[in-house]
């Protein structure tokens, strides 16, 4: 089936220590999302990407990197810059930007 | 921001229509309707949208009123699988999502 894998679905990461989420997709689309979810909260972009090789920054994208060498490949690096890493990160993609977003299932991200 | 109002939470008898409302008085006229939901520690998963016409899918159908500043997005028959958190949101096609807080859906047997 198509759809979006998030992997790991939950995850620890020590202090000071860089951790990278996976999210692939096989639903050919170009656009890819991330976003962040904390307790009772709404969705924040973190960082976004609408095309191969191309990402722009989000609304909180301090202490997050991305890259974007394949299609369907968006993966999300939590820095040790990142000073509150604990929360529910969420990948999306769309056929493009004006599209509706598909979501994957979530990584839960907590420091030990 | 978002530009949407939502009540914090609704309940809803299984097998009767839930009709969730959300207020969006300074939309302009480029800007979608769009509704998401979320059920617990998942992903939202898409449902509608729509510009001015009302809009029916297999899920839901989408109440827009004529001066576009509110809306209803209408579950004909809820059933337990469709306790939720639902995402009302504006936006015109090429801007970001944006998520508020949404409505809490309690469909109860």
């Amino acid at each position: 089936d198509g759809g979006i894998t998030q992997s790991p679905k939950y995850l620890f990461r020590k202090e000071g220590q860089n951790v990278t989420l996976s999210c692939e997709q096989n639903l050919n689309h170009d656009a890819m999302y991330w976003y962040r979810q904390d307790p009772g909260q709404g969705l924040r972009l973190i960082y976004y990407s609408q095309i191969v090789n191309d990402f722009q920054k989000g609304d909180i994208a301090e202490g997050y990197s991305v890259s974007r060498e394949k299609k369907e490949s968006f993966p999300l690096t939590v820095t040790s810059a990142q000073k509150n890493p604990t929360a529910f990160y969420l990948c999306a993609s769309s056929l493009g930007p004006t599209q509706p977003q598909h979501f994957g299932d979530g990584t839960r991200l907590s420091i030990l | 921001d978002a530009k949407t109002t939502q009540p914090t939470s609704m309940d809803c008898a299984e097998g009767r229509a839930a009709n969730l409302p959300c207020n969006h008085s300074t939309i302009s006229g480029n800007e979608y309707v769009y509704w998401y939901r979320q059920i617990h520690s998942q992903g939202p998963q898409y449902i509608i949208h729509g510009l001015k016409n009302n809009e029916t899918n297999e899920m839901a159908s989408l109440i827009i009123t004529e001066d576009r500043k509110s809306s209803t997005l209408i579950l004909p028959h809820a059933t337990l699988r469709d306790t939720a958190v639902y995402y009302c949101i504006v936006r015109a096609l090429t801007d970001k999502l944006i998520f508020g807080t949404g409505t809490r859906l309690q469909v109860f047997p």
